[in-house]
């Protein structure tokens, strides 16, 4: 059974750091792209960022850009986005989400529970 | 970027209704269209892919149609359990944009 577990949200000052891991289990996590999506309370889905397989190949919104970092161990079946320069708007539920075996016309085929993460003072 | 408008944003339907949901890709995303549907609190699933491919597990009432840039969501004979807001998704390329969502209520 495929299962995406993801840990690490909780309460961030603006301008903090935090980071989201999400561990797999059920498939062979080396061969798929993963991907993190977000939902901003009472708002809809807005992705957030791509990671190949082997994590040479990285993707962001615009919006992150230079603040997220997305990446992942293979060993350990984990992904992991390292936020830094939190902001208000960044408060979301973060879900991960296992995307395909290529960057074009895969869906989003299994998630996670999702985090929530809140940047406020 | 790619922009997706779906319409309406939201409905309200009663169970054994037909109810179509359309999305719009601001250029020609060929057939790499996704639905996905969410209800309150919980992660979304997909339901179709690939513009009309039914994703493994999902009732034949929904159905998927399009490619370019106009698609359709049709739930056949909308059941108790299909009441969710439900969302398309583009993945031609990044950013892998989402449309606003559709949400479905009961009448």
């Amino acid at each position: 059974e495929v299962q995406l577990v993801e840990s690490g949200g909780g309460l961030v000052q603006p301008g903090g750091s935090l980071r989201l891991s999400c561990a797999a289990s059920g498939f062979t996590f080396s061969g798929y792209w993963m991907s993190w999506v977000r939902q901003a309370p009472g708002k809809g889905l807005e992705w957030v960022a791509t990671i190949n397989q082997d994590g040479s190949g990285k993707y962001y919104v615009d919006s992150v850009k230079g603040r997220f970092t997305i990446s992942r161990d293979n060993a350990k079946n984990s992904l992991y986005l390292q936020m830094n320069s939190l902001r208000a708007e960044d408060t979301a539920v973060y879900y991960c989400a296992r995307d395909g075996r290529s960057l074009t016309g895969n869906p989003f085929d299994y998630w996670g529970q999702g985090t929530l993460v809140t940047v406020s003072s | 970027d790619i922009q997706m408008t779906q319409s309406p944003s939201s409905l309200s339907a009663s169970v054994g209704d037909r109810v179509t949901i359309t999305c719009r890709a601001s250029q020609s995303i060929s057939s790499y269209l996704n639905w996905y549907q969410q209800k309150p609190g919980k992660a979304p699933n997909v339901v179709i892919y690939a513009a009309s491919n039914l994703q493994s597990g999902v009732p034949s009432r929904f159905s998927g149609s399009g490619s370019g840039t106009d698609f359709t969501l049709t739930i056949s004979s909308l059941q108790p359990e299909d009441f969710a807001t439900y969302y398309c998704q583009q993945t031609y390329s990044t950013p892998r944009t989402f449309g606003q969502g559709t949400k479905v209520e009961i009448k």
